[in-house]
C-alpha cells in the first residue's frame, strides 16, 4: 500500500518551455501533498505544501509564479515549471501524506533537463 | 524553526560491521523521527520511524533510538550489507506538515 506515482519520470524541454508533472497517490487519498527538489547528492530541498482545494503554500525564496502547483483531488498535485531556464534543470520528487497521518510517501521523482 | 544537523556526511564500513548515524535537532515540539534510505536516483523510502514517547524502536538489523532531553536520534545498522549502501536522511517533525530533513549520510558498504 500507500503507492505514490509520478510522471514523467525525466524530460527534456527548451529554454522558455513550460513542463507539467503529475503526481497521483493511487491506492489512498492524500490530504496533502509536497514537492521538494533534489540537486546530485544534496538533501531534499521543501518547495511547497498543498492541500487539497486551497492554495499551495511556498517556502521563501521559491517563486510562485514560476512553479505552479494544483492539487485539485485527493489523489493528484501537479508541478508546472514555467518559462524554464537550464537552472531549473533538477530532480523533482513529490510526496502524498494520507489524512491524518504523519507519514510521507515519496514519488519515483521526475529528472527535468532544460536545454 | 526547526534546524536539523546529521552526521556524518559520509560513512564507509566494512560489511558485516556496525553503522550509526546521528541527527539533532533544535526544537523540543518536534514529536515524529522518520529515517529514509535513499538509493541513487530512486525516491527515498522511509525504513524505520519513532515517536517522541518512544526512546528506541528496533526493526530486524535497523533501530533508532531518541534522547529527548537531548535532541538527538540515531540510526543503527547492524550486520552491514552491500545493499545497504544508500543514501539515509533523518527528518524530525513538528507537526504533520512542517517535515525537516538533515542534509544526508552517504553511507557506502564494502564487502
Amino acid at each position: 500500500g500507500a503507492v505514490v506515482s509520478q510522471h514523467p519520470s525525466w524530460v527534456i524541454c527548451k529554454s522558455g518551455t513550460s513542463v507539467k508533472i503529475e503526481c497521483r497517490s493511487l491506492d489512498f487519498q492524500a490530504t496533502t501533498m509536497f514537492w521538494y527538489r533534489q540537486f546530485p547528492k544534496q538533501s531534499l530541498m521543501l518547495m511547497a505544501t498543498s492541500n487539497e482545494g486551497s492554495k499551495a503554500t511556498y517556502e521563501q525564496g521559491v517563486e510562485k509564479d514560476k512553479f505552479l502547483i494544483n492539487h485539485a483531488s485527493l489523489t493528484l498535485s501537479t508541478l508546472t515549471v514555467t518559462s524554464a531556464h537550464p537552472e531549473d534543470s533538477s530532480f523533482y520528487i513529490c510526496s502524498a501524506q494520507p489524512g491524518g497521518l504523519y507519514e510521507q510517501y515519496f514519488g519515483p521523482g521526475t529528472r527535468l533537463t532544460v536545454t | 524553526g526547526e534546524n536539523v544537523e546529521q552526521h556524518p556526511s559520509t560513512l564507509s564500513v566494512q560489511e558485516g560491521d556496525s553503522a550509526v548515524i546521528k541527527c539533532t535537532y533544535s526544537d523540543s515540539a518536534s514529536n515524529y523521527f522518520p529515517w529514509y534510505k535513499q538509493e541513487l536516483g530512486k525516491r527515498p523510502q522511509l525504513i524505520i520511524d519513532i515517536r517522541s514517547n518512544v526512546g528506541e524502536k528496533k526493526d530486524q538489523r535497523i533501530a533508532v533510538t531518541l534522547n529527548k532531553t537531548a535532541k538527538h536520534f540515531s540510526l543503527h545498522i547492524t550486520e552491514t550489507q552491500p545493499e545497504d549502501s544508500a543514501v539515509y536522511f533523518c527528518a524530525a517533525i513538528i507537526t504533520g506538515n512542517q517535515f525537516y530533513f538533515g542534509t544526508g549520510t552517504s553511507l557506502t558498504v564494502i564487502p
